[in-house]
């Protein structure tokens, strides 16, 4: 399988504990980006890289949010101090042309106990 | 305003109908429209982009007005299988951002 795959797809902790989910992207794609979505929600953009560098950030990301992708392959988003309120699916999303198709991995799904 | 506005549906219909999805958008400079399929609990997976001029894949066609800032989605012959939410998806225009909006999504649930 060559898509998008994300680590873990499910994760239950309780609050005040920090989470890290990896995001593995399709191998030739240089753009990568996190979203997270709610029920009855469409996806939220959080976050965006071009091979390593960090472009963009969604005001949604707060000081607890922190992403990185070392050497431009996988990325990894950290949660520190887990609220209630973060539980939601993390979708991660590759591209590979600035034609801004891009293509979603299955997701982690976070519950905050 | 949201930047990204779709009726939630449920739009009920039967096996062999046609279905059409609007969806309004609020940044007229937009560039880039599309529309995702997602499955209950899944991925949204990239049904199709939509194009200036209109463009068909199958039994889905899709339509922009940037005159009225407003894409459509229209489904013949509808299958059980595309029983799903139909996400409108829009590229800001702002410099630099590769960053998607979308829209709440529209529910569709086709019977026999």
């Amino acid at each position: 399988d060559t898509g998008v795959s994300q680590d873990p797809r499910h994760k239950i902790t309780k609050r005040g504990q920090n989470v890290t989910f990896r995001c593995d992207p399709i191998s030739e794609h240089n753009r990568l980006y996190w979203y997270r979505q709610t029920l009855g929600q469409g996806p939220e953009f959080l976050t965006y890289f071009q091979n390593e560098a960090q472009l963009e950030k969604s005001r949604l990301l707060s000081n607890r949010f922190s992403a990185e992708r070392p050497k431009g392959s996988f990325s990894t988003l950290e949660i520190q101090r887990t609220e209630q309120g973060d539980s939601a699916m993390y979708l991660c999303a590759s591209s590979g042309r600035r034609d801004y198709e891009q293509y979603f991995g299955p997701g982690t799904r976070l519950t905050v106990t | 305003r949201k930047e990204v506005e779709q009726d939630p549906g449920p739009f009920n219909v039967p096996e062999g109908a046609t279905v059409a999805f609007n969806c309004t958008y609020s940044n007229s400079a937009s560039q880039s429209f599309f529309w995702y399929r997602q499955d209950c609990r899944k991925e949204p997976k990239l049904l199709m982009s939509v194009y200036s001029s209109g463009n068909e894949d199958g039994r889905f066609t899709a339509q922009l007005n940037r005159a009225s800032q407003y894409i459509s989605l229209l489904i013949r012959d509808s299958k059980l299988s595309d029983s799903a939410t139909y996400l409108c998806v829009v590229n800001p225009p702002l410099y630099n951002t590769d960053k998607l909006i979308f829209g709440t999504g529209t529910r569709l649930q086709v019977f026999p």
